[in-house]
């Protein structure tokens, strides 16, 4: 079983300013672990996706997340936020072998003000 | 290539009423997995298809169904619609099943089910 938290319900932030989304899991097989943007009325869209290897991952729109397996997380950040991220962030969790139905975490409202 | 298309868009049922909802996948997609996305219970698992057969289910009652055809169009069905049915229901497509390496899903616009 895998279970997914999403530290933050909401994250206020100004234009410009750097952002971190804060996502931790728990896993008792190897997982693969994926970001996703929800904007209002629409469905997911994959931001980025950690598989193996390089433990920091680059995504669309300038995201990056760094996986840590010491810690078990997932945090998502970008340097510098527009208006135009304003949206639902959703973290999700996969394991391998028979436990590959994702498990997303409660989202992350992020909110940019001008 | 198209993406996830989702029809119809938004729906309003009474409740007692059944419900059908249609995805159709990225071509050359074979699984289909559907959700619920509520702000109480967030995004919940309801079920996953794959080459027409049901292959994961999640913990929903059986008044929630689904099926996939052999264009890997897929339905879902919701019968004897409850007030907490409301929700939006999206449908996620992915080249194979996650048995064959990493599940990576494609999701679609969504279907917004409110029901009365």
């Amino acid at each position: 079983a895998q279970s997914v938290t999403q530290l933050d319900s909401q994250v206020p932030v100004f234009e410009e300013a750097p952002v971190e989304l804060r996502c931790n899991y728990s896993s008792s097989v190897s997982v693969y672990l994926f970001w996703y943007v929800q904007y209002p009325n629409q469905g997911l869209q994959l931001l980025l996706k950690y598989l193996s290897g390089s433990t920091l991952v680059k995504g669309i729109n300038g995201f990056e997340a760094e996986f840590n397996k010491s810690q078990t997380s997932f945090h998502l950040r970008k340097p510098s936020v527009h208006i135009s991220d304003t949206a639902e962030y959703f973290c999700a969790v996969s394991g391998t072998g028979g436990s590959y139905i994702p498990t997303f975490g409660r989202g992350t409202s992020l909110i940019v003000h001008p | 290539k198209a993406g996830v298309t989702q029809t119809p868009r938004y729906l309003i049922k009474t409740r007692g009423q059944q419900v059908t909802l249609s995805c159709s996948p990225i071509s050359g997609h074979r699984s289909v997995s559907w959700y619920q996305q509520t702000p109480g219970q967030g995004l919940q698992f309801l079920f996953e298809y794959f080459s027409e057969t049901q292959r994961n289910k999640g913990n929903f009652p059986g008044r929630f169904s689904g099926r996939q055809f052999s264009n890997s169009r897929s339905e879902m069905n919701v019968s004897t619609l409850e007030l907490g049915d409301s929700a939006l229901y999206l449908c996620a497509s992915s080249l194979a099943s996650g048995l064959a390496g990493v599940y990576e899903q494609y999701f679609g616009p969504g279907t917004r089910l409110t029901v009365t």
